[in-house]
């Protein structure tokens, strides 16, 4: 079965510092990876997608980036933090048979102070 | 008009009782409807996926409306264990544009 690891699970950080969160997939290959915001009390917001190792779409212009360095892991990174940065960070995956759903790891909580 | 609306409630229900959530979505070309769950800071799960003909699992039953751009989720005999939020998910044609609505809040009592 397929499983979705995404670390660290909390973060705070100061405004100004860098961000790498990490997002890896088991069980399946050659996945779509997504990454979404979620700010406190609001809805998911799209902000990368990936069909393929190197191959990266934006949706949100903004401070933030993504990298997918090998199949099965998606990276986002900030080189500056914003106290808008802050809110839940969603991984998600969807591909093989359930083509169109998307299954999502248990997120990093992310503070910018 | 937002891509996906849906009602914020809260949505406050006994135990027992039936309840349902609308959710409308405004681009027509939209191809795949889902129902996710979210519970407090927790990831969000995929409940059920949205059939043409409407499905059901359970004590939930997801309809489309397609003609009138809207989706539903009905659930009876509502749990406690149901309370949670509950995001109306719509993915476009031909890409991978998902969008999530807000999500509803449903608190069921004791």
């Amino acid at each position: 079965s397929q499983t979705i690891h995404q670390w660290p699970a909390t973060l705070v950080q100061p405004v100004g510092s860098p961000l790498s969160l990490e997002c890896t997939v088991e069980g399946t290959s050659n996945p779509n990876l997504y990454w979404y915001r979620q700010a406190a009390g609001r809805g998911l917001q799209l902000l990368f997608y990936s069909v393929g190792i190197g191959q990266i779409s934006s949706e949100v212009p903004q401070n933030l980036s993504a990298s997918r360095p090998q199949d099965r892991q998606f990276i986002l990174s900030s080189k500056k933090l914003l106290l808008s940065d802050s809110g839940f960070y969603l991984c998600a995956w969807s591909g093989g048979s359930s083509y169109n759903e998307q299954f999502f790891g248990p997120g990093t909580r992310l503070t910018v102070l | 008009r937002k891509e996906v609306e849906q009602d914020p409630g809260p949505f406050n229900v006994p135990e027992g009782a039936t309840v349902a959530f609308n959710c409308t979505y405004s681009n027509s070309a939209s191809q795949s409807f889902f129902w996710y769950r979210q519970d407090c800071r927790k990831e969000p799960k995929l409940l059920m996926s949205v059939y043409s003909s409407g499905n059901e699992d359970g004590r939930f039953t997801a309809q489309l409306n397609r003609a009138s751009q809207y989706i539903s989720l009905l659930i009876r005999d509502s749990k406690l264990s149901d309370s949670a939020t509950y995001l109306c998910v719509v993915k476009w044609t031909g890409g991978f544009k998902t969008i999530f609505g807000a999500g509803t809040r449903l608190f069921v009592k004791a």
